[in-house]
């Protein structure tokens, strides 16, 4: 049962748009979302992360999302640039187990074009 | 700072031998994991350790084996590698629930 989704595989984008990568979760217990970014041959590195009591969190050209209602989260890069060019991992957390325990999605390929 | 590293890089067994895969950090982190990276599937959770000399089992320990003797590595053991273990193995650490994993840059394995 994926407790973690990214229903797409992969996404284009030009140059300079808006690229939008969803993530939706079904357990309620998570209360910690985090996306991370990975190049081929090398570990994921930590991108942004939100915590439940927020409803948005931003760095930069980085903004994530949360709907807790919806059980949904989205990526928000703006403006797009080619060098987020990689694969995209949504996952999620239990925070108050004392100790992080993630869930992944199987992750989105962003293809940014010049 | 090395951060986490990985040793090896990349290995090919046959059906039935046994290999130790390495994962060192240098940060003094408490937490260390390892996970599986297959294709479509993500990254799954195999053991972890919240401490030296702790390990506890993930989402997918069967056929693995873990050990936490010093509190800056973590060895994965295969015992009798199967086909089924071909896949990408990434190590974690992290030094606290509050923080961000950080993670090394993976062993690619293959089980003939």
């Amino acid at each position: 049962d994926q407790q973690v989704k990214q229903n797409s595989p992969s996404l284009s984008v030009q140059e300079g748009r808006i690229s939008i990568l969803n993530c939706d979760y079904t357990n309620s217990m998570f209360d910690y979302f985090l996306w991370y970014k990975k190049y081929p041959a090398e570990g994921p590195t930590f991108l942004i992360s939100i915590s439940s009591i927020k409803d948005k969190n931003e760095d930069g050209r980085f903004t994530v999302f949360l709907n807790k209602s919806a059980k949904h989260l989205s990526l928000h890069i703006v403006p797009s640039q080619p060098g987020d060019s990689a694969v995209y991992f949504c996952a999620a957390s239990p925070i108050n187990t004392g100790f992080q325990k993630l869930v992944f999605g199987t992750g989105t390929r962003l293809l940014v074009s010049p | 700072n090395a951060g986490v590293t990985q040793t090896p890089k990349f290995r090919v067994l046959k059906t039935g031998q046994s290999m130790t895969l390495l994962c060192a950090q240098d940060m003094n982190h408490e937490y260390m994991y390892w996970y599986r990276q297959d294709p479509g599937m993500g990254l799954r959770l195999i053991h972890y350790s919240v401490g030296e000399g702790t390990t506890a089992k993930g989402e997918v320990p069967d056929g693995y084996n873990v050990s936490r003797l010093k509190k800056q590595n973590f060895l994965l053991g295969l015992e009798s590698a199967a086909p089924s273990q071909t896949s990408v193995y990434f190590c974690a650490s992290i030094k606290d629930h509050t923080d961000t994993q950080y993670f090394g840059p993976g062993t690619r394995l293959t089980v003939l």
